[in-house]
């Protein structure tokens, strides 16, 4: 099984729909992230968790919202989906005592979201 | 805030050949880590390789080494005897590692490397 697993894989859904994407982690890791890559753009952060109850906006926030409710999951919801959040959106978990590894992510495979 | 800057939208580069992909930042910090992280067809993001500021011998991964020029603020990946697995998208990222960082990568614009056969 995957280290990070992001559900759904791939999904289409109309302007004005809810949608949550679902993250989950088997590494133990306290730091969770979302981010969205766009075409030209590289990758964004949107948000990011320190823990259970930690919750902070990343350059990106407008239009998400997140939720972390365990440690091992972390999942962003589109209140009302518009079509310029067609993208592609990936969780990421990092460690903060893996000392020199502490910057290191690691990524889900990425959730394919179109919003028509 | 960071950004960094990759300036190659597009490479390509002959199988078993060298290339050399470019990656310059601007920060006012000190101490910070760079790394390279590929994403192949299938869109997973993978690490290819990493350095720490601090250290000034350039990191190494068997094919892949960096040329780290801390006052240039310039990052470049090379990649020796290219494989047709190499064909991807690269990416260049920072992190800050100063105290009460949320330690978020942030990410270039990427280049995309074909190898061709």
């Amino acid at each position: 099984d995957a280290d990070v697993t992001q559900t759904p894989r791939n999904r289409i859904t109309k302007t004005g729909k809810r949608i949550m994407l679902e993250c989950s982690q088997t590494k133990g890791h306290d730091r969770m992230y979302w981010y969205r890559q766009d075409p030209g753009l590289g990758l964004r952060l949107i948000y990011y968790s320190f823990d259970v109850k930690d919750i902070n906006k990343g350059e990106i926030s407008d239009g998400y919202s997140v939720s972390r409710q365990a440690q091992a999951k972390f999942s962003l919801s589109l209140e009302s989906a518009i079509p310029n959040q067609t993208a592609l959106y990936f969780c990421a978990t990092s460690d903060p005592s893996a000392g020199s590894g502490a910057n290191v992510l690691t990524f889900g495979a990425g959730s394919r979201l179109t919003v028509l | 805030a960071q950004t960094v800057t990759q300036s190659q939208p597009e490479m390509s580069v002959q199988e078993a050949e060298t290339v050399t992909l470019s990656c310059t930042y601007d920060t006012s910090e000190n101490n910070y880590y760079l790394f390279w992280y590929k994403q192949p067809p299938s869109r997973q993001m993978i690490l290819v390789i990493r350095q720490e500021a601090y250290k000034q011998q350039n990191a190494t991964e068997n094919r892949f080494s960096v040329n780290f020029q801390k006052a240039a603020k310039s990052f470049s990946l090379k990649i020796s005897d290219s494989q047709l697995g190499d064909t991807a998208m690269y990416f260049c990222a920072f992190s800050s590692i100063s105290s009460g960082s949320a330690r978020q990568l942030t990410f270039g614009s990427g280049t995309q490397l074909t190898v061709l056969p």
